[in-house]
């Protein structure tokens, strides 16, 4: 079974509003969590490294400010796309490691955003 | 700059075929390799990865892939595909440790029954 979800699966905002994705370990925790984007017919994009406790470290050409990351526990973190826009619109897919003998790390669902 | 590659975009095949999917890779350093698919409307699941040791990983649901180094390259394989494999696969690298991948743009593969 799913042992990292995201919520909402799917969203629909008008351009200028804020949207909050939530990504959760359901049965570990996850002192780092990774964010994701996958654009139609394209690689998943490594957007940012959210790490509990500390600021997130963000991928080369990601704003964040756009893109804001709070790890609030160790099995919670938040992806809010502010002020949305059209080019916003994408699938945006979290991750979790979980730790052990050799690295295993867990994808959620993804969440699908469409700015209108 | 660091990079995967997978040639096939797209991939149909016929029950009981065979299939190989094409990955290679630019990343200095040690690398882990892994493949992951995603059937419709469902979340990533790893299929296989390497770390260190033999070089042919064997994965769930019949699958393996051969690192071989001296091409850099991480090929998927399956004897005898089924129309349950139909799916988008990605080959995925990381650095020793970090969690971080980078992901090729991923193959779509459609068998038909």
């Amino acid at each position: 079974g799913a042992v990292v979800s995201q919520h909402p699966s799917r969203v629909i905002c008008k351009s200028g509003t804020s949207v909050k994705i939530e990504c959760r370990s359901l049965d570990f925790q996850a002192t780092t969590m990774f964010w994701y984007r996958q654009f139609p017919k394209q690689s998943l994009m490594l957007m940012a490294t959210s790490n509990e406790g500390s600021k997130a470290t963000y991928e080369q050409g990601v704003e964040k400010d756009k893109f804001l990351i709070n790890h609030a526990s160790l099995t919670l973190s938040t992806l809010t796309v502010t002020s949305a826009h059209p080019e916003d619109s994408s699938f945006y897919i979290c991750s979790a490691p979980r730790q052990g003998p050799q690295e295993t790390q867990y994808f959620g669902p993804g969440t699908r955003l469409l700015v209108l | 700059a660091q990079s995967v590659s997978q040639h096939n975009h797209h991939v149909i095949l016929s029950e009981a075929a065979s299939l190989e999917l094409g990955c290679n890779y630019s990343y200095g350093g040690t690398v882990n390799l892994f493949w992951y698919v995603q059937y419709p409307g469902q979340h990533l699941q790893l299929l296989l990865k390497y770390f260190s040791g033999d070089p042919l990983v064997k994965g769930i649901k019949g699958f393996e892939a051969e690192f071989i180094k001296s091409k850099f390259s991480f090929n998927l394989r399956k004897p005898s595909v089924q129309w349950s494999d139909t799916a988008e696969y990605f080959c995925a690298v990381g650095s020793s440790g970090t969690y971080k991948y980078i992901f090729g743009t991923g193959t779509r593969l459609k068998v038909l029954a």
